[in-house]
């Protein structure tokens, strides 16, 4: 099965700052790439598929990037509300798999 | 769309356990419906799914043979057994709806359903 590792396993970040997580396939998955933000007691949401694309009602400084084997989600000018775990996940090849999860704190 | 799950439960080792997801707010027939645990402090992972465009199924290795995923498109409600259960079984226990007919990312998640293995 494909593994999906994440980088840094903690990113704590100041309000209004930029964030960058990465995700590294253990092999090509295309575009068939996802992102989810997962906050305390709640289920994921869907924040990015097809590697770039934003979700329905994701804000705009949230972005997608990459292909085959490195990807990232970029945050743009943090905000409190973005305090969660994200995890990447690929559905290229069965069995589908999630990273181990990025944990993002506000300063 | 609505995706409501049943409540927790609590079960010996060795028992078995259903899991009920109750859809809302689209055509149930047109999407897929996957099942993901998540241990404490563990990452995602995936169960299985069933296609509600054909009926077809599909389980991860790991589950294969305690596994059984159902539906009942008259109530728009999809089912996930897991039977011999174990400690190690322990998890939240989440449906999530397919956001597109080929791709299988997860576009709207039910609530979960904690499931505590314990004697």
């Amino acid at each position: 099965e494909i593994v999906l590792t994440q980088s840094p396993a903690t990113l704590s970040v100041s309000p209004g700052e930029g964030a960058s997580l990465s995700c590294r396939a253990s092999q090509g998955v295309h575009t068939n790439f996802a992102w989810y933000q997962q906050k305390p007691g709640q289920s994921p949401r869907l924040l990015i598929y097809g590697a770039s694309v934003r979700a329905t009602g994701v804000p705009a400084r949230f972005g997608g990037s990459g292909s085959e084997t490195e990807f990232t989600l970029t945050i743009d000018t943090l905000q409190s509300e973005d305090s969660a775990v994200y995890y990447c996940q690929q559905y290229d090849i069965w069995p589908w798999t999630f990273g181990q999860g990025t944990k993002v704190e506000i300063k | 769309v609505q995706i409501v799950q049943s409540g927790a439960e609590l079960r010996k080792p060795g028992a078995s356990l259903r899991i009920s997801c109750k859809t809302s707010g689209y055509t149930f027939s047109s999407s897929s419906m996957h099942w993901v645990r998540q241990a404490p402090g563990q990452r995602l992972e995936w169960m299985g799914w069933i296609n509600h465009v054909n009926g077809n199924i599909k389980y991860s290795e790991k589950f294969l043979g305690r596994i059984t995923i159902t539906r009942d498109t008259s109530a728009n409600t999809t089912y996930m057994d897991l039977t011999a259960l174990t400690s190690a079984d322990t998890a939240m226990y989440y449906c999530a709806k397919q956001g597109a007919q080929w791709l299988a990312y997860l576009d709207s998640w039910g609530q979960g359903t904690l499931v505590t293995v314990s004697s």
